[in-house]
């Protein structure tokens, strides 16, 4: 099955700067690499996503890559805002046909200092 | 808030008991899935389902039980069997078109 590895675990920034989270799976197949945000005490709520066919997708101050070739994708967050503070995840299923399960990967702890 | 609802959103089980935790949909969503979130492990799945009466096992599900009688309904059982069962559970459907997954509130086991 699939299996999403996601790095760094916690990540520290000023405000202003920009964060960087990675993440790598392991089943080719998958199609669909969804970021989701969970601020304290919340739920996860879908910030951005991308599909296998696009290289790179933009909204506002988040982007995310994807690298087909070397399995992993990254989320990128530039003028970095206190608000910013959550954890973020990331997913990857296998859409088409049967949909697979969603699989999550263990989350990134963002801190913005002010 | 989502059309995805959770309860309760507190629960208190007392050890050997089983306990049934709630989540319902109206958003006409085919998939729904049942994640144990806990400090550190990210959203590690459970159970998954793709259509009614239809149902595969997640990563962590043994322990763990659910029904899918109804499109709108995912119960969660959480069984005597599941020896650490104190976690924070997230309750997730998504249309197999629009791929968006919407989670529910979440409850909140402990075991006392």
């Amino acid at each position: 099955g699939e299996n999403v590895e996601q790095h760094p675990s916690t990540l520290s920034v000023q405000e202003g700067d920009s964060a960087v989270i990675k993440c790598t799976y392991s089943d080719s197949a998958s199609n669909y690499f969804p970021w989701y945000k969970q601020e304290l005490g919340k739920r996860p709520q879908l910030i951005i996503d991308i599909r296998s066919n696009v290289g790179e997708k933009k909204d506002q101050r988040i982007a995310v890559t994807l690298n087909k070739t070397a399995k992993h994708f990254s989320l990128h967050i530039t003028e970095t805002q206190p608000e910013d503070s959550a954890v973020y995840f990331c997913a990857a299923i296998t859409l088409g046909g049967s949909q697979g399960n969603l699989i999550f990967g263990k989350g990134t702890k963002l801190s913005v200092k002010p | 808030d989502g059309g995805i609802t959770q309860s309760p959103k507190y629960l208190f089980r007392k050890e050997g008991q089983n306990v049934t935790l709630s989540c319902e949909q109206n958003l006409n969503h085919d998939a729904m899935y049942w994640y144990r979130q806990d400090p550190g492990q990210g959203l590690r799945l459970i159970y998954y389902s793709q259509i009614v009466n239809d149902f595969q096992k997640g990563d962590i599900a043994e322990g763990y039980s659910v029904s899918r009688e109804k499109k709108e309904s995912f119960p969660l059982t959480v069984t005597s069997a599941q020896k650490n069962p104190t976690a924070f559970y997230l309750c997730a459907s998504s249309n197999t078109r629009n791929t968006e997954a919407f989670f529910g509130q979440g409850t909140r086991l402990t075991v006392v």
